[in-house]
């Protein structure tokens, strides 16, 4: 089946740690794209990738980073410059980024920092 | 003011009942998505127009690209319907800009 995967779904770290969350994909998309959720806001773009070894800052991207060294991974780590690492986050990919056209998202990881 | 607006925030209604998500947004689109977001969290795409209508099952989507509005339609709700509706719009080649969502809960 192909489809895009994250993991773990639970992610519990101390403050000061940094992080790296899981995204790979299997649909042969170029672009790939991460997303933070929290409650009472709409999804918040922080990165994404149009193609291997390239990657753009979306709009909240401060204290985060990325790397796509494959077409089918994306992962993100939360460093410990994020002040409120404490959110959902969504991994997502689509065929092109440069068109309208869908994104098919993953399951998502929730990370609790304290 | 938000780009993307969604009302109800809200919405209870009794298992069969017709239901209507509406969406505006206040730029020029070159696509407008709506996804399902379960309680687990997962997100589907449930549409993407860019004009007219289109249907699924019991979900319609409509658009109307002179007034910056878009409704999604459920006939026949169910208490699986039960979700989290999102609308979001795409400007031209750029990022989609989400709406905050719409949480439906449908009682049998």
């Amino acid at each position: 089946d192909g489809g895009i995967t994250q993991s773990p779904k639970y992610l519990f770290r101390k403050e000061g740690q940094n992080v790296t969350l899981s995204c790979e994909q299997n649909l042969n998309h170029d672009a790939m794209y991460w997303y933070r959720q929290d409650p009472g806001q709409g999804l918040r773009l922080i990165y994404y990738s149009q193609i291997v070894n390239d990657f753009q800052k979306g709009d909240i991207a401060e204290g985060y980073s990325v790397s796509r060294e494959k077409k089918e991974s994306f992962p993100l780590t939360v460093t410990s410059a994020q002040k409120n690492p404490t959110a959902f986050y969504l991994c997502a990919s689509s065929i092109a980024p440069t068109d309208p056209y869908e994104q098919y998202f993953g399951p998502g990881t929730r990370l609790t920092v304290t | 003011k938000n780009e993307v607006e969604q009302s109800p925030q809200n919405l209870t209604a009794q298992e069969g009942e017709f239901i209507t998500i509406n969406c505006s947004y206040s730029v020029g689109i070159s696509a407008l998505h709506w996804l399902q977001q379960h309680p687990g969290g997962g997100i589907v795409s449930l549409f993407m127009l860019s004009s007219g209508k289109k249907k699924h099952g019991r979900l319609i989507a409509t658009i109307n690209i002179q007034e910056k509005h878009s409704s999604l339609h459920i006939t026949a709700s169910h208490p699986r319907d039960s979700a989290v509706y999102i609308c979001a719009a795409r400007r031209g080649s750029e990022k989609l800009v989400f709406g905050k969502g719409t949480k439906l809960t449908v009682n049998p």
